[in-house]
């Protein structure tokens, strides 16, 4: 069964640097997000992506955060300069289509921690 | 106030039935999930409701959707120890859709005891 996956699956970083956070969704999938879960907390929508560009944005995903689909399979997240706060399991969904029905489906996540 | 809220702990012996409530706050959302999230893994979907429903049962899973009062509850049947996992209610709102955007309540910790 076809399956997001995200690598890595745990990174380690220093305040202030850049990190590339990486997600294959499943390949005739068409729309891409990225969840975060702060540990003990809920999950939280940051972005959703379709047709090359960021359909919705939460209030999180501030300047600091980017996203692109460089190829036909990889969708990233970029944090420019991260914070401590941003220390956080990420998740990567992906969904067919755009019809109500459609489910998403969801990554095993990327471990961030910022020291 | 919080969209989706559930409590955060249950637990259960083993071969009971086990029973997570949720509460949401938007009489727009059209579709309403479950998640299943295992010790250091993703999100596993377990199973939807779309709001027009009443019930939805999928073997040992039965999802009770109350319209009226914003309550969605999933029972599990014959509980088994491979059942302890966090366990997400998540809605999907429709109102000015956002392609998908998904609300998450922050999971219940279902623990069974053999």
């Amino acid at each position: 069964e076809p399956e997001v996956t995200q690598t890595p699956s745990h990174q380690v970083t220093q305040m202030g640097q850049e990190v590339i956070l990486r997600c294959v969704p499943i390949s005739n999938h068409l729309y891409f997000y990225w969840y975060r879960q702060i540990l003990g907390q809920k999950v939280e929508f940051l972005v959703s992506f379709y047709n090359n560009e960021i359909s919705e944005k939460s209030e999180i995903f501030d300047d600091q955060f980017s996203v692109e689909r460089p190829d036909g399979s990889n969708f990233t997240l970029k944090i420019r300069s991260t914070k401590l706060e941003d220390s956080a399991m990420y998740f990567c969904a992906s969904r067919v289509g755009a019809g109500e029905s459609d489910t998403q489906y969801f990554g095993p996540g990327t471990r961030l921690t910022v020291l | 106030g919080e969209d989706v809220e559930q409590s955060l702990f249950l637990s259960v012996r083993e071969g009971d039935s086990s029973v997570i409530n949720c509460t949401y706050t938007d009489s727009s959302s059209t579709y309403l999930y479950w998640y299943k999230q295992e010790p250091g893994a993703g999100l596993q979907l377990l199973t939807y409701i779309f709001s027009n429903m009443d019930m939805k049962q999928d073997q040992r899973l039965t999802v009770l959707l109350n319209k009226k009062d914003k309550h969605l509850s999933l029972r599990i049947a014959d509980t088994q120890t491979g059942d302890s996992a966090i366990y997400f209610c998540a809605e999907k709102k429709g109102r000015g859709s956002t392609l998908g955007r998904l609300y998450f309540g922050r999971g219940t910790q279902l623990t069974v005891w053999p």
